[in-house]
């Protein structure tokens, strides 16, 4: 399996702009997380998904961001309009209910 | 979720073992230990897990206290490959469904040559 395919690698866009993060998770897995992770505050959860139903959106920092996983194996995470402040690596990861997570190589976002 | 608490830093020999230590005092009954490591530029990889046995496989060992209330990640023989940000997660048992990993600060190993 080629494991959790994120896209793109890296995005530079300018302040209000939108912009599109993309994820295909491992095959068979029913759970899909989305996580941000900055200097300053580390890692965080944005929103996870259970077999394409989100879950919990708490994490979501504004109505500017929002997630969709039309089907089992594509998500995406848009943000609209962009600012600087949301400049940092975006991560998907996937699992199989309760068993061990594996994250993509995530998606520097650059916003100018 | 019990929080867990980690020194921000540690560095290790490279061939020497490297012991990071993690402590979970507020830990429940279902909660499982998990530990992730971050490689510079990657995403958190999975390394181990365990609820009160020790555990052992081809990355790592876990040694967990008799009370859990704390545990230890061992690398036996560090290399420079294992220079990562290492995160101590609990949650709950394979039974309490889908909650997601929330990550903390971790420990910064540095492992020098």
């Amino acid at each position: 399996d080629a494991g959790v395919i994120q896209s793109p690698r890296h995005e530079v866009t300018e302040m209000g702009q939108e912009v599109t993060l993309r994820c295909k998770p491992i095959s068979g897995h029913n759970s899909l997380f989305w996580y941000r992770q900055t200097m300053m505050r580390g890692l965080e959860l944005l929103i996870y998904f259970n077999n394409n139903v989100p879950i919990d959106d708490s994490g979501m920092p504004e109505d500017r961001f929002s997630a969709k996983m039309p089907n089992a194996s594509f998500s995406t995470l848009k943000i609209q309009p962009s600012e600087p402040r949301d400049s940092a690596v975006y991560f998907c990861a996937s699992r199989i209910r309760g068993e061990k997570l594996f994250f993509g190589s995530g998606t520097q976002l650059s916003v100018l | 979720d019990a929080k867990t608490t980690q020194p921000p830093s540690m560095d290790c020999a490279e061939g020497r073992a490297a012991n990071l230590p993690c402590n979970h005092s507020t830990i429940s009954g279902n909660e499982y230990v998990y530990w992730y490591r971050q490689i510079h530029s990657q995403g958190p990889q999975y390394i181990i897990h365990g609820l009160k046995n020790n555990e052992t496989n081809e990355m790592a060992s876990l040694i967990i206290t008799e009370d859990r209330k704390s545990s230890t990640l061992i690398l036996p023989h560090a290399t420079l490959r294992d220079t990562a940000v290492y995160y101590c997660i609990v949650r709950p048992t394979l039974s309490s469904g889908n909650t997601p990993l929330v990550f903390g600060k971790g420990t910064r190993l540095s492992v020098i040559a």
